[in-house]
C-alpha cells in the first residue's frame, strides 16, 4: 500500500523568510496530493492541492510542487508570518483515500 | 451555515464502555471518512463511505463500527474492543464522482478520553 513520508518533523523560521516541506511517497499509481494546515485543536483544514497532471501550483504566498518520476512533492510558503505557525500534513491519494504524512509541527518567529 | 459539524468536542469514558461519535454534514457531499490522530502522528484512516447504507474499512478499523443511513450522517463508535481508544478524532467528507472528488474536508474534532 501507499506510505508518505514527511520531512522535517519541526521547522524554525524568522519572519519573512520561506520555508519548505517534502514529502516523498511510494504509489506510483497516486494521483492527488494535498496539503493541510493544522492549528491546535482544531481540524485539518485544505489550503492547496495538487493532480498528477500539473508540476507546480501556485496560491499567493503558497506553492507545491510534484515530481512523478521521483515520486516527491513540495510546499513552499515565502514571506512567513506568525500566523503561519502550525502543524502542515501532505497527503497521496487516489480513488478518494488518502495516506497522511506524519506532520511538520512550523513555528514563525516573530 | 454549511459545513461539517462533529459533537461532542471532548468525550470522557470508563474503560469497557462503547461511545459514539457524531458527524453530521450540510454540504451535500457523497464520501465521509472517520480518521484517527496520535500526539506528533498523522491521520490514520478508520472507515470511509461513498454512499448510503455503504462502508468499507481502513486501515485501523479493529474495535471501530459505523453506520451510513443517512447521506449527512456517518457516527463511528468505539467499542470496548479498541485497545487504545484515547485519541483526536476527525471526521471528514468529499464530494465523490466530479473532478474535485478527491478534495477532503474536516470537521473540528471530537477529542476521546478513556481511563
Amino acid at each position: 500500500g501507499e506510505n508518505v513520508e514527511q520531512h522535517p518533523s519541526t521547522l524554525s523560521v524568522q519572519e519573512g523568510d520561506s520555508a519548505v516541506i517534502k514529502c516523498t511517497y511510494s504509489d506510483s499509481a497516486s494521483n492527488y496530493f494535498p496539503w493541510y494546515k493544522q492549528e491546535l485543536g482544531k481540524g485539518p483544514q485544505l489550503i492547496i492541492d495538487i493532480r498528477s497532471n500539473v508540476g507546480e501550483k501556485k496560491d499567493q504566498r503558497i506553492a507545491v510542487t510534484l515530481n512523478k518520476t521521483a515520486k516527491h512533492f513540495s510546499l513552499h510558503i515565502t514571506e512567513t508570518q506568525p500566523e503561519d505557525s502550525a502543524v502542515y500534513f501532505c497527503a497521496a491519494g487516489q480513488g478518494g483515500k488518502l495516506i497522511f504524512g506524519q506532520g511538520t509541527e512550523l513555528s514563525v518567529k516573530p | 451555515d454549511g459545513g461539517i459539524t462533529q459533537s461532542p468536542k471532548y468525550l470522557f469514558r470508563k474503560e469497557g464502555q462503547n461511545v459514539t461519535l457524531s458527524c453530521e454534514q450540510n454540504l451535500n457531499h457523497d464520501a465521509m471518512y472517520w480518521y484517527r490522530q496520535d500526539p506528533g502522528q498523522g491521520l490514520r484512516l478508520i472507515y470511509y463511505s461513498q454512499i448510503v447504507n455503504d462502508f468499507q474499512k481502513g486501515d485501523i478499523a479493529e474495535g471501530y463500527s459505523v453506520s451510513r443511513e443517512k447521506k449527512e450522517s456517518f457516527p463511528l463508535t468505539v467499542t470496548s474492543a479498541q485497545k487504545n481508544p484515547t485519541a483526536f478524532y476527525l471526521c471528514a467528507s468529499s464530494i465523490q464522482n466530479s473532478p474535485n472528488s478527491y478534495e477532503q474536508y474536516f470537521g473540528p474534532g471530537t477529542r476521546l478520553t478513556v481511563t
